[in-house]
C-alpha cells in the first residue's frame, strides 16, 4: 500500500519569500514521487518527479524537491514567491514496477500574499 | 492544439438522468485514465486503458462505465445520476502504463446533479 500526507491544507507566503510545502509518503516498495500543480478551473500539470535517480530534483517555474529516504519526506521548496505561484499543489506517490496507479495526496493550497 | 480535452466542460443536470463526458488525447499517448476530484478537491482514480483495455478498474458504482473506441479517446457514461456524483471529473493520459510516467491532464468536466 502506498500513501502521501501533505500536512498543512492552506500555505500563504508574502511575495518575495520561501515556499516550502510539505509532502511525506509512506509506501512498502522503492517508490517514485510527483508534485502536480493545478491552476483554479484547470487540470494538473506536472511540477517534477523523482524517479530514483537524483535525489534533489528541480522542476518548472524555479521550484524543485529533495527526496529523503530517511525522513520519507519529499518537500516541495522555492527560494522566492511570485503572485503566479498562488494554486493547488499535489504531492503524489506511485511505485516501480507497477501500472501507474498513482495515489494523490489532498493538496496544499497556496496563496501569495502581494 | 489542446493536448488532452474533454465535453462537456460543464455538465448541470437531474438526479436519475444518464449522462456521457467525452475526452479525446492528440499526444499520441498509449494509457488514459479518469479520475474523480470532489469537493475537498480529494482527487481519487476511477479507471485505467492502456490501448483500448481496462487495466485500473477502482471501487467504482457499476453505473460509472468507461468506453474507449481507440486509443486516442476514452468515454465516461454514468447511469442513473445521484447527487454523490456531483464533482469534476477529469481525464488524463500517458506514454506508457509504467508508474514513473507524467501524466497529462485535462481540463475537467464539472458535473453538478441537482
Amino acid at each position: 500500500a502506498q500513501s502521501v500526507t501533505q500536512l498543512g491544507s492552506h500555505v500563504s507566503v508574502s511575495e518575495g519569500a520561501l515556499v516550502l510545502l510539505r509532502c511525506n509518503y509512506s509506501s512498502s516498495v522503492p517508490p517514485y514521487l510527483f508534485w502536480y500543480v493545478q491552476y483554479p478551473n484547470q487540470g494538473l500539470q506536472l511540477l517534477l518527479k523523482y524517479t530514483s535517480a537524483a535525489t534533489l530534483v528541480k522542476g518548472i517555474n524555479g521550484f524543485e524537491a529533495e527526496f529523503k529516504k530517511s525522513e520519507t519526506s519529499f518537500h516541495l521548496t522555492k527560494p522566492s514567491a511570485h503572485m503566479s505561484d498562488a494554486a493547488e499543489y499535489f504531492c503524489a506517490v506511485t511505485h516501480s514496477g507497477g501500472y501507474q496507479k498513482v495515489t494523490f495526496g489532498t493538496g496544499t493550497k497556496l496563496q501569495v500574499i502581494p | 492544439d489542446t493536448a488532452v480535452s474533454q465535453t462537456p466542460k460543464y455538465l448541470v443536470t437531474q438526479m436519475g438522468n444518464d449522462k456521457s463526458i467525452k475526452c479525446e488525447q492528440n499526444l499520441g499517448h498509449d494509457t488514459m485514465y479518469w479520475y474523480k476530484q470532489d469537493s475537498k478537491k480529494f482527487l481519487k482514480i476511477m479507471f485505467s486503458y492502456n490501448n483500448k483495455e481496462l487495466i485500473i478498474n477502482e471501487t467504482v458504482p457499476n453505473r460509472f462505465s468507461p468506453k474507449s473506441p481507440d486509443k486516442a479517446h476514452l468515454n465516461l457514461h454514468i447511469n442513473s445520476l445521484e447527487l454523490g456524483d456531483s464533482a469534476v471529473y477529469f481525464c488524463a493520459s500517458s506514454q506508457g502504463q509504467g508508474s514513473q510516467e507524467t501524466q497529462y491532464f485535462g481540463p475537467g468536466t464539472r458535473l453538478l446533479v441537482l
